[in-house]
């Protein structure tokens, strides 16, 4: 069954810094990759896809992940982090090992100092 | 609509009461998925409708809890008795069935249990 891990529940850089989120994922199939993000009090939105055109994905307000297959991983980065980048970041994934489900990781809550 | 819609916003309601909490998803999106999320915490998933597959209810905590799916569309999530630890907020998210597909979530329906 596949699954997700993301490393560390929190997270903390300060405006203008790096901002890192890992992800992990677990899939006996080729797997096909997402991070949501949700700001205080809304829904959770798209922020990137990966679906196997390329292993570097471009998402909205900056962020981008790359696909690695031989660390599993689909980190979420973006250069340089902006006050209005605080929130909570989902990494899901989809593999079809007899339905479609999504399955979401735990989430990583993103804090940004000025 | 032109998104998913969760009616209602908000509830309150009084221990030991029924809940109903509604979902109208996306057009013709055959996928529709309840989580819950507690203050602070990430998503934790409830049930799962599959086109015209048999539900996934692998997640919901008890049989308290329940939900239905008429003609493929709108579900409605069930809560009896409800107790305090019941109180959250409930997103449902829908998609098209397929690997590449995104999940779109709806804002999300915020529980409180007196």
């Amino acid at each position: 069954a596949q699954s997700v891990t993301q490393l560390g529940s929190h997270v903390s850089v300060s405006e203008g810094a790096l901002v890192l989120l890992r992800c992990n994922y677990s899939s006996s199939v080729p797997p096909y990759l997402f991070w949501y993000v949700q700001y205080p009090n809304q829904g959770l939105q798209l922020l990137l896809k990966y679906t196997s055109a390329a292993t570097l994905v471009k998402g909205i307000n900056g962020f981008e992940a790359e696909f690695k297959k031989s660390e599993t991983s689909f980190h979420l980065t973006k250069p340089s982090a902006h006050m209005s980048d605080a929130a909570e970041y989902f990494c899901a994934v989809i593999a079809n090992t007899g339905g479609f489900k999504t399955i979401f990781g735990a989430g990583t809550r993103l804090f940004v100092k000025a | 609509g032109a998104g998913v819609s969760q009616s209602p916003s908000n509830k309150v309601t009084e221990k030991g009461k029924d809940v109903e909490l509604r979902c109208d998803p996306i057009s013709g999106h055959t996928a529709l998925y309840w989580y819950r999320q507690s203050l602070g915490q990430g998503l934790e998933f409830l049930i799962y409708f599959q086109g015209n597959s048999a539900p996934d209810k692998s997640g919901l905590p008890s049989d308290r809890f329940s939900a239905e799916r008429t003609g493929g569309s709108v579900s409605t999530l069930t809560i009896q008795r409800t107790q305090q630890e019941d109180s959250a907020v409930y997103l449902c998210a829908s998609s098209l069935l397929g690997d590449h597909t995104e999940a779109f979530f709806g804002q999300g329906t915020r529980l409180t249990v007196v």
